[in-house]
Order: C-alpha cells, then structure tokens, then sequence
C-alpha cells in the first residue's frame, strides 16, 4: 500500500540551509506536498510539486524530487528561528492525502 | 476570514461517554476530512466526504461517525470514546480532494483525552 516515510527530527543552526526528506512508495502519485505545522496550529500547505517536474523554487524553499528513487526533499535556505515546526511531505493520486510522518525542525541560534 | 473551525479545542472526558466534535468551513469547500495525529505516526485520515450526504471511511474509522447533512458542517462522533482515542484531532476542507494541487484548509485541532 501507499507509505511515506520522513525522518523525525532535524535540528540546524540560524542562517544554515536545512533538509528535509520524504521517500513514498506509490509510483502513481501526481503531486507531492509540502505541508507546515506551527506549534499548537494545523497544517498548512507550503508547497506542491507536479510529478513530471524535477525541482521547484520559491523564494527560500527548494523542492527537489527524484522520481526513480521516489524521493522528495524539501531545502530551506537561510533557516531562520520562525522556520521551527513540523513537516510533513504527503501524496496524493486520487481524493485522498497521504501524509508522511512529520519531521520535526528545530533551529537554534 | 476564510477558515476552518473546531470545537471544542480541548476536552477531557471519560470512558463511554458520547461525545461530539463540531467542524465547520466558510469557503463553501466540497470536500471535508478528518484526522487525528499521533507520535511518530503522523496524520491519519479517519472519514472524508467529497459533498452532502456524501461520506467514506479512511484508514482509521473504527469507533468514530460522520455526517455531511450541509455543505458546511462535518461533525465527527465519537459514540463510546476509549482511552486509544486520545489523540489530536484536525479537521480539514478543500475544494478537490486534496490532489491537483487542492490545498487542504486546516483547523487549528482538537486535542481530546479520554481517561
């Protein structure tokens, strides 16, 4: 069945570029999302990537996606305190989402 | 403001006792979602509804029920809550099912413990 995986936590400091990746399993997916959670808030969608696309840049963010290897990874440039939260990757080929575990991202000074 | 809205935000309660978790959107979304997230196992979908009276179970339905009798409304509810449902709880909508590039809407959760 569908399954995505991400490490639990990263930890980076103020101003250093951070990674985060994803690995899923269903070949089909059409996109592949980003989604943020602040503290004590829900979720919300920082970024898609289309799976016929290879790379997405928005601003500080960076999506890279290896079809082959079904693996997403998400790089922050410049990582800064407010970028602290979780994030998910997540699926979908139909009408349903599926998230990744989450990895928790802490940034210290 | 468009949102998403959940309440109660927090709520403790005991084995048994029926309880019921309101979810309401003002973005007149077709599609509804819930989902509870737990440690290390990320979100897990429990039911969705692509439109009134229109609901299908996810991965997780077992001991939860749904209605959609408006566009708006997708109350979720728990009729004799265990302790392995204390979770945190999101409710979510989207125009599309969440694929082709629909954004899922988030509430800002529900965190339940049942003792």
């Amino acid at each position: 069945g569908e399954d995505v995986e991400q490490s639990l936590f990263l930890s980076v400091r103020e101003g250093d570029s951070s990674v985060i990746n994803c690995t899923y399993t269903d070949s089909s997916s059409t996109y592949l999302y980003w989604y943020k959670q602040e503290p004590g808030a829900g979720l919300q969608l920082l970024t898609y990537i289309f799976s016929n696309m290879d790379m997405k840049q928005d601003q500080r963010l960076t999506v890279l996606l290896n079809k082959k290897d079904k693996h997403l990874s998400l790089r922050i440039a410049d990582t800064q305190t407010g970028d602290s939260a979780i994030y998910f990757c997540a699926e979908t080929n139909t009408d349903k989402l599926i998230f990744g575990t989450g990895t928790r991202l802490q940034v210290f000074p | 403001e468009a949102q998403v809205t959940q309440n109660p935000r927090y709520l403790i309660t005991v084995t048994g006792k029926k309880l019921t978790v309101t979810c309401s959107q003002n973005m007149n979304h077709e599609y509804m979602s819930w989902y509870r997230q737990d440690p290390g196992l990320g979100l897990r979908q429990i039911y969705y509804s692509m439109n009134v009276e229109v609901t299908d179970k996810g991965d997780v339905p077992e001991g939860y029920k749904v209605s959609r009798k408006e566009k708006r409304n997708f109350p979720l509810i728990l009729e004799s809550p265990s302790p392995n449902q204390t979770s945190l709880y999101f409710c979510a909508s989207s125009f599309v099912g969440g694929g082709n590039t629909g954004e899922l809407f988030f509430g800002e959760g529900s965190r339940l413990t049942v003792l």
